[in-house]
């Protein structure tokens, strides 16, 4: 069975661009996260879906970050314009149950803004 | 404020040694407590998953146990191995999933 697919790995740009990474979650996990991870940090949450519903986006820096799933399964996170503060890795995982259910990680995305 | 709590933040062991990592929370209300590993450059990776209802569980030279009225996890890893080597995150789940910062710890031949 295929694990949490992200692409791409890392990814390279300068200040000002856009950027774009996405998220194919285990097959029959209804409920699909974001998280960033900055160095030498644990992850920290962005946004949470149950199915295509953003049900927690609390965290996510709304003049510039924007997700979307539209069709409950496969997820894209995008960042416009990037800064230099928003290098770090953009993890994706999922899980079976939101509260209760055990977490699935992607490898992640690695964006370094230059 | 809820927070999670590890210790130590690094670890060096030479093989074969038993080792515990810690972790802390400060809210005892939880749903469940997961233990990661991260290898660099890597994803996470689930080793355990302890509901609130729980006391232990156990994965090969594994165990983790919760103490919810303490707010306290540990990992226990039996006869360690260079290729433990990793960093060993906890993960609280309340409504939201709280990460600790980490362990990092290194198992030398």
């Amino acid at each position: 069975e295929a694990g949490v697919v992200q692409s791409p790995r890392y990814k390279i740009i300068e200040k000002k661009q856009p950027v774009a990474f996405w998220c194919n979650p285990i097959s029959g996990h209804n409920t699909l996260y974001w998280y960033l991870q900055n160095l030498g940090q644990g992850p920290e949450l962005l946004i949470r879906y149950e199915n295509e519903e953003a049900v927690d986006d609390s965290q996510l820096p709304k003049d510039r970050f924007s997700a979307e799933r539209l069709k409950g399964v496969d997820s894209t996170l995008k960042i416009q314009p990037a800064e230099l503060g928003d290098s770090a890795v953009y993890l994706c995982a999922s899980s079976n149950a939101p509260n209760t259910g055990e977490l699935f990680f992607g490898e992640g995305s690695r964006l370094t803004v230059l | 404020k809820q927070e999670v709590t590890q210790i130590p933040a690094a670890l060096s062991v030479p093989e074969g040694e038993n080792l515990v990592l810690n972790c802390s929370f400060t809210d005892s209300a939880i749903y469940n407590l997961q233990w990661f590993r991260q290898d660099p450059g890597k994803g996470l990776t689930s080793l355990l998953l302890i509901q609130s209802s729980q006391r232990e569980q156990t994965s090969g030279r594994l165990n983790a146990s919760l103490d919810k009225s303490s707010g306290r996890s540990t990992l226990y890893i039996a006869a360690s191995q260079p290729g433990d080597s990793a960093t060993y995150l906890c993960a609280v789940s309340y409504d939201k999933l709280i990460f600790g910062t980490g362990t990092r710890l290194q198992v030398f031949p």
